[in-house]
């Protein structure tokens, strides 16, 4: 099943305390992005990467890291996580996003920070 | 499940009865439109998309019209189910930056 996979989906964290969530497709999408959703405010953002070793900031990519070794993950990383990243997070995936091209969402990580 | 839809706007609708969500898009260059429907606990899902050089386009149970004089988008569900009960948002993108930018959506409620 052609599909995004995050992990974890649930996720309580303290301050200051390094986090990883993961994020792999297998539809040999080129296109990866990880957006924060939060109520009112709609998906914002955070990173994008077009092609393995290619990363670009978003709208929101204050406090977040990324990377893209491989097609197929594309990890968000909070070196030093706060409570105002208390969110919602999607990884995305797209074919060519240069074209009409839909994104493929994950299920979602709801993160939580104290 | 999560709580992607508080302080929404919310349209209430009777089961069986014909569901207008509507999307005013800021863009005047954005080419290409999505709609997506998000259940409570689950990631956005692709409904429909449409181009620019369409104003029109139908799919199973729901139709995408564009009116790019006005800058709107709307979204017509024919005979609401209660599994249509969900947030909906759309989602524009512009040739000229390759991204989308995503609307804040609206909780539809089908009552039964």
């Amino acid at each position: 099943e052609a599909q995004v996979t995050q992990n974890p989906r649930y996720l309580i964290t303290v301050t200051g305390k390094k986090l990883t969530v993961t994020c792999s497709q297998n539809m040999n999408h080129e296109y990866m992005s990880w957006y924060r959703q939060d109520p009112g405010l709609g998906l914002r953002q955070i990173y994008y990467s077009m092609n393995v070793e290619v990363t670009d900031k978003g709208d929101v990519p204050e406090g977040y890291k990324v990377s893209r070794k491989e097609k197929r993950n594309f990890p968000l990383i909070l070196e030093s996580p706060s409570p105002n990243q208390t969110s919602l997070y999607f990884c995305a995936s797209s074919a060519l996003l240069g074209q009409a091209a839909a994104y493929t969402f994950g299920s979602g990580t709801r993160l939580t920070v104290v | 499940g999560e709580s992607v839809g508080l302080h929404l706007p919310t349209l209430s609708v009777q089961e069986g009865d014909n569901s207008i969500i509507n999307c005013a898009y800021s863009n005047s260059a954005s080419d290409y439109f999505i709609w997506y429907k998000q259940e409570s606990g689950k990631g956005p899902q692709f409904i429909i998309d449409i181009r620019s050089n369409m104003d029109k386009r139908q799919g199973q149970r729901v139709t995408v019209l564009l009116n790019k004089t006005v800058k709107h988008l709307s979204l017509q569900i024919a005979a609401t189910q209660p599994g249509d009960s969900a947030v909906y948002f759309c989602a524009e993108k512009s040739q000229n930056f390759n991204k989308f930018y995503f609307g804040s959506g609206t909780k539809l409620n089908v009552k039964p």
